[in-house]
């Protein structure tokens, strides 16, 4: 079985500063990555995901991710962010299989002030 | 990639009703997810719904309360039985392809 964690409820931040959201996971096989956005009373947006290759990945609104295996880690980095990030963001993990499920973090509000 | 239509899109219960809640996808998957996000909170995933037997239900959440239905390989039904405040959250189907996931538009419901 897969888990995500999510160390960072909060993350206040002022616009067009660099912004890292933590992401760690665990799993005992090969996993798939992914980064999701929740605008305020909307669905879920994909930001990015890995699933095999380089280990840097990007995805829209200049937002990036690195899947680091030895840290089972996969945060989520934007060099200068904007009024209009702030939203919520999950982590989520499923195993390689197509069928397997997927498994999201607690979430990471993200704050953006002027 | 899926398409999934999802209804109803929102509604408003009284408490003790049952509410059943409609996905469709556009072409023939194996599994369907249910999921559950109660307000300010993450998604939860309820049930796997596999075509032809029993959903798999993930701890904490059991069949007569979330009975699923999956008659074919496009479709599947969730039910919310007995509903209490509680229950209020954004339900959302789900199915996976592709290395990636795909979600319905979600049912918001509130239970009064």
């Amino acid at each position: 079985a897969q888990s995500v964690t999510q160390l960072d409820s909060q993350v206040p931040v002022f616009e067009e500063a660099p912004v890292e959201l933590r992401c760690n996971y665990s799993s005992s096989v090969s996993v798939y990555l992914f980064w999701y956005v929740q605008y305020p009373n909307q669905g879920l947006q994909l930001l990015l995901k890995y699933l095999s290759g380089s280990t840097l990945v990007k995805g829209i609104n200049g937002f990036e991710a690195e899947f680091n295996k030895s840290q089972t880690s996969f945060h989520l980095r934007k060099p200068s962010v904007h009024i209009s990030d702030t939203a919520e963001y999950f982590c989520a993990v499923s195993g390689v299989d197509n069928t397997d499920k997927l498994i999201f973090g607690t979430g990471t509000r993200l704050q953006v002030f002027p | 990639s899926a398409v999934i239509s999802q209804k109803p899109s929102r509604d408003i219960c009284q408490r003790g009703t049952s509410l059943t809640i409609q996905c469709q996808v556009d072409s023939q998957v194996t599994m369907m997810f249910w999921y559950r996000q109660q307000p300010g909170q993450s998604l939860t995933l309820i049930a796997t719904a596999n075509q032809g037997s029993e959903a798999t239900y993930e701890s904490g959440f059991v069949i007569d309360k979330f009975p699923i239905s999956r008659p074919n390989l496009t479709f599947s039904t969730l039910t919310v039985s007995n509903m209490s405040p509680e229950d209020s959250s954004i339900y959302l189907c789900s199915v996976v392809g592709g290395g990636e996931a795909f979600f319905g538009q979600g049912t918001r419901l509130t239970v009064v």
